[in-house]
């Protein structure tokens, strides 16, 4: 069974940088075409996908946002590292992290998420 | 890349079926059938319900299908239920190896 969890601050300074961990299990990022993606979503609002990092420690960004993060991996522990820089009271919103299949083109499962709030 | 278009909102009774489009272009929908559909619940995570345009995972509901035409896909739900009330987002992989996802539906049984 696969599951995802993500952890970090749930209050965020606004200039501040956000890292975020989404601990895994149930599957390897060292198993050929396997990813991990991010996903955020505003209170309210629609999802918008943020980063994607696969087994081969190639990685894809959103193009609005690539000035400002990194994803990273460390398979040893089953760990996927999100960093945000600069934020702003608009990155207020529940960040998920989800498992990408080996050679597919969706999400799946997703963890539960996490609420971070930016706010002096 | 500007999200995939979805209409805000789609109600029906229980019972009927009913369709949530969503509208993409030449770089996402109209080149690529890589077209997954998600169902969130209040509070909760997206689950995915349909992937690569019509496949559904298995223990989802058969009254969940999907279709593309075009720059356009679909999702029908048939035979509404009380329990598909939920927000419905579409999503598609880019040209550019990216993914954009729609501005969601939110689903109502009347």
């Amino acid at each position: 069974q696969i599951t995802l969890k993500e952890s970090g601050p749930t209050l965020v300074k606004p200039t501040q940088t956000l890292t975020l961990t989404c601990s895994f299990s149930g599957f390897s990022l060292r198993s050929n075409g396997v990813g991990v993606g991010w996903i955020r979503q505003p209170p309210g609002k629609a999802l918008e996908w943020l980063a994607l990092i696969y087994w081969s420690d190639d990685k894809e960004y959103s193009p609005s946002l690539k000035s400002r993060l990194a994803i990273t991996k460390d398979s040893s522990t089953n760990q996927v590292v999100l960093t945000m820089a600069n934020l702003d009271p608009v990155d207020t919103a529940t960040y998920y992290c989800a498992h990408r299949r080996q050679r597919s083109y969706w999400f799946d499962p997703w963890g539960p998420g996490i609420l971070v709030t930016v706010s002096s | 890349q500007s999200a995939l278009t979805q209409p805000a909102s789609v109600s029906g009774s229980p019972g009927q079926s009913i369709t949530i489009s969503c509208t993409g272009t030449s770089r996402d929908i109209g080149v690529y059938n890589y077209v997954s559909w998600y169902q969130q619940h209040p509070g909760k995570a997206p689950k995915l319900i349909i992937y690569d345009v019509s496949n559904r995972p298995s223990g989802v509901s058969s009254r969940f299908s999907g279709s593309k035409s075009a720059y356009t896909a679909s999702l029908t739900i048939s035979g509404l239920q009380t329990e598909d009330e939920a927000d419905y987002y579409c999503a598609s992989y880019t040209t550019s190896n990216t993914y954009v996802f729609g501005g969601g539906t939110k689903v109502t049984a009347l």
